[in-house]
């Protein structure tokens, strides 16, 4: 079974530019999250999907950063325009369902913002 | 709002020795599940409890939840190379069960 995959694994940008990662969860899982990580932290929640649909969004810092999920199976997270303070792993995970199961994760998008 | 807090942040034992890392949820939790993450690498799955008291064991890994589900620890006996890494717990909030994160406690070990 495949796992979950991200793109890309490293990105260098300049503040005040975009950038975008994309996502593609285990074929099959309906929900996917996006988890923001910065170093010596553990990961923080940003957006939670359910299928197509967003569930919670309450961590996500709208005035900069936006994501979808268009057919509810890959999904891509922006952020325009990127802050130094953006600098983190960007982790996407799965499951299958909503509830008490585990979270499959990706290798994550480095992100350097300088 | 909800939080997930682990101590220690850091534990630096030596090879032989064990290791447990405490996890407190703000909140009662449905379940509560262990991650760890490898230096450089993303959280893998370790385990999920969910009964009130519950005490699983995988080699030499013992999990325990709290019999009020509001705090859970992970042990591990006779601790060698292969597990160092930032031990996680999380927990699922909310019907809609999104995963919280605790801060993590990094072990590191001396040969």
């Amino acid at each position: 079974e495949a796992g979950v995959a991200q793109s890309p694994r490293y990105k260098i940008i300049e503040k005040r530019q975009s950038v975008a990662f994309w996502c593609n969860p285990i074929s099959g899982h309906a929900t996917l999250y996006w988890y923001q990580q910065i170093l010596g932290q553990g990961p923080k929640l940003l957006i939670q999907f359910q299928n197509n649909g967003v569930v919670d969004d309450s961590q996500l810092p709208k005035d900069r950063f936006s994501a979808e999920r268009l057919k509810g199976v890959d999904s891509t997270l922006k952020i325009q325009p990127a802050k130094l303070e953006d600098s983190a792993v960007y982790l996407c995970a799965s499951t299958p369902r909503a509830l008490n199961t585990e979270a499959f994760f990706g290798q994550g998008t480095r992100l350097t913002v300088v | 709002g909800q939080q997930v807090m682990q101590i220690p942040q850091y534990q630096h034992v030596q090879e032989g020795e064990d290791f447990t890392t405490y996890c407190n949820s703000s909140t009662t939790l449905s379940n509560i599940q262990w991650y760890k993450q490898r230096p450089g690498g993303h959280p893998v799955f370790l385990i999920q409890l969910v009964k009130s008291g519950e005490v699983k064991k995988q080699k030499r890994l013992t999990f325990q939840f709290g019999e009020a589900k509001k705090n859970s620890s992970l042990h591990i006996t006779a601790t060698q190379t292969t597990d160092v890494g930032t031990y996680f717990c999380a927990g699922p909030y909310s019907s809609a069960s999104k995963i919280i994160f605790g801060s993590g406690t990094r072990l590191s070990i001396r040969p």
